[in-house]
């Protein structure tokens, strides 16, 4: 097993241009879990997903983001115009149940300049 | 609300002395704790949690609920325990995890 993949690792965006931020899960994994980490920061909750459904969005912002994981294919954050306040690095996580442990992924460093 | 202090940002040892890094939180529930590791150039990972009450790599930690904390604890330190390593809880069910800020653990030989 692979564990979780994200990509890609490193990520420049200039202000105003959208980023996409993709997450395989382990396999058999149907649960998938987005943080973000701004420095010197711990990892904060965006987002929770099971296939097709969003279960948990009260740690995304209201505007510009959005996420999703479809039936077939990665989960995708989106951020669009993006600002250099987004500037972190983006993890997720996954699991097999919503008691089971998360399994994160390396992250995807996002840069805005 | 939910909310996990690390009071540490930077805990420097002796190789074989104890080691004790702290986690306080504050919530109403009955939370499950975490304590996940982050080991250089590799992705975080579970340590151990509360409910499962093992020992992993020599670490144990206590669920204190009276003080509401979380210590994170080890007889003899050892060179490889050095890395970043994050207290979290989560209400019953494992989702979301709300994550202190980290203590960075150096171990000296």
């Amino acid at each position: 097993n692979a564990g979780v993949m994200q990509n890609p690792r490193h990520l420049v965006r200039r202000r105003g241009q959208e980023a996409r931020l993709r997450c395989s899960p382990m396999k058999g994994h149907s649960h998938v879990y987005w943080y973000r980490q701004l420095p010197e920061e711990g990892l904060k909750f965006m987002v929770y997903l099971q296939k097709e459904n969003i279960i948990d969005e009260s740690g995304m912002p209201k505007e510009r983001f959005s996420a999703e994981f479809p039936k077939e294919g990665p989960s995708i954050l989106r951020i669009q115009q993006v600002v250099r306040g987004d500037s972190a690095a983006y993890f997720c996580a996954s699991s097999p149940s919503q008691t089971d442990t998360q399994y994160f992924g390396p992250g995807t460093r996002l840069t805005v300049l | 609300a939910q909310r996990v202090t690390q009071p540490e940002k930077l805990l420097s040892v002796f190789k074989g002395a104890p080691v004790e890094l702290k986690c306080n939180y504050s919530y109403s529930g009955s939370p499950e704790l975490f304590w996940y590791v982050q080991y250089s150039r590799q992705r975080l990972q579970l340590l151990l949690r509360h409910i499962s009450r093992e020992s992993i790599k020599g670490f144990t930690a206590d669920l204190n609920k009276g003080e509401t904390s979380f210590h994170l604890k080890k007889p003899f330190a050892q060179e490889e325990d050095s890395a970043m390593y994050y207290c979290a809880l989560a209400d019953s069910g494992n989702t979301p995890l709300v994550f202190g800020k980290g203590t960075r653990l150096s171990v000296i030989a």
